[in-house]
């Protein structure tokens, strides 16, 4: 069964150090990965995707297919940075829904 | 574009009563999927709808919830006979084309509370 493991329900760090909010898939098709995250308050809002392969806010994901994961890693975290981050798988053979991980809360403390 | 919108924002109901949800999606969409979020969980999917037609419903209990997304007007997802397990935020999203490549945006979500 397709499912996505975002294993830290909270991860917190100091400003200016790394981050990385891990994220593993099972999905035997050919994966198509997200970051969405949630600021108080907001609307979830897409960070990147695998396919894009750029950096957003100095956040970065690389899909690692042998791994099965989607790491999103960020070298200096910022206060802002402060937020839930969810991990989606999106199956395209099955209409194109989202499979959601369980959400990591990310504290940045200054 | 305002972006994906639903309403109500929060929505009490005692057990028993009807809970509708209404997603209008950003202008341009003709796909709109629904999810669930319950308390400390991740969203789950529900439903995903194009114009008039449900295209998978595998996430949809199979009792007492519907959803529908009409020619004109919003997407609405409709809860007969709530009980307590429903209070959960519900989002909408949105999308293009709902191909490869295209992004589902998010509505604020309601979350629905039953006393």
């Amino acid at each position: 069964a397709q499912r996505v493991t975002q294993p830290e329900k909270l991860l917190s760090v100091f400003k200016g150090a790394p981050v990385e909010l891990k994220c593993n898939y099972s999905y035997s098709g050919s994966p198509e990965l997200f970051w969405y995250v949630q600021y108080s308050r907001q609307r979830l809002q897409l960070l990147l995707r695998h396919i894009s392969r750029e950096s957003i806010k100095g956040f970065t994901a690389d899909l690692n297919k042998g791994e099965t994961s989607f790491h999103l890693k960020k070298p200096f975290a910022q206060e802002e940075d402060s937020a839930m981050y969810y991990c989606a798988l999106r199956l395209y053979n099955q209409g194109g829904k989202l499979i959601f991980g369980q959400g990591t809360e990310l504290s940045v403390k200054p | 574009n305002a972006g994906v919108m639903q309403n109500p924002r929060h929505l009490v109901r005692r057990r028993g009563q009807e809970a509708r949800l209404r997603c209008s999606p950003m202008k341009g969409h003709s796909h709109v999927y629904w999810y669930r979020q319950l308390p400390e969980e991740g969203l789950k999917f529900m439903v995903y709808l194009q114009k008039e037609n449900i295209i998978d419903e595998s996430g949809m209990p199979k009792e007492r919830f519907s959803a529908e997304f009409p020619k004109e007007g919003p997407s609405i997802l409709r809860i007969q006979q709530v009980v307590r397990g429903d209070s959960a935020a519900y989002f909408c999203a949105s999308s293009l084309s709902g191909s490869r490549g295209d992004t589902q945006y998010f509505g604020p979500g309601t979350r629905l509370t039953v006393l």
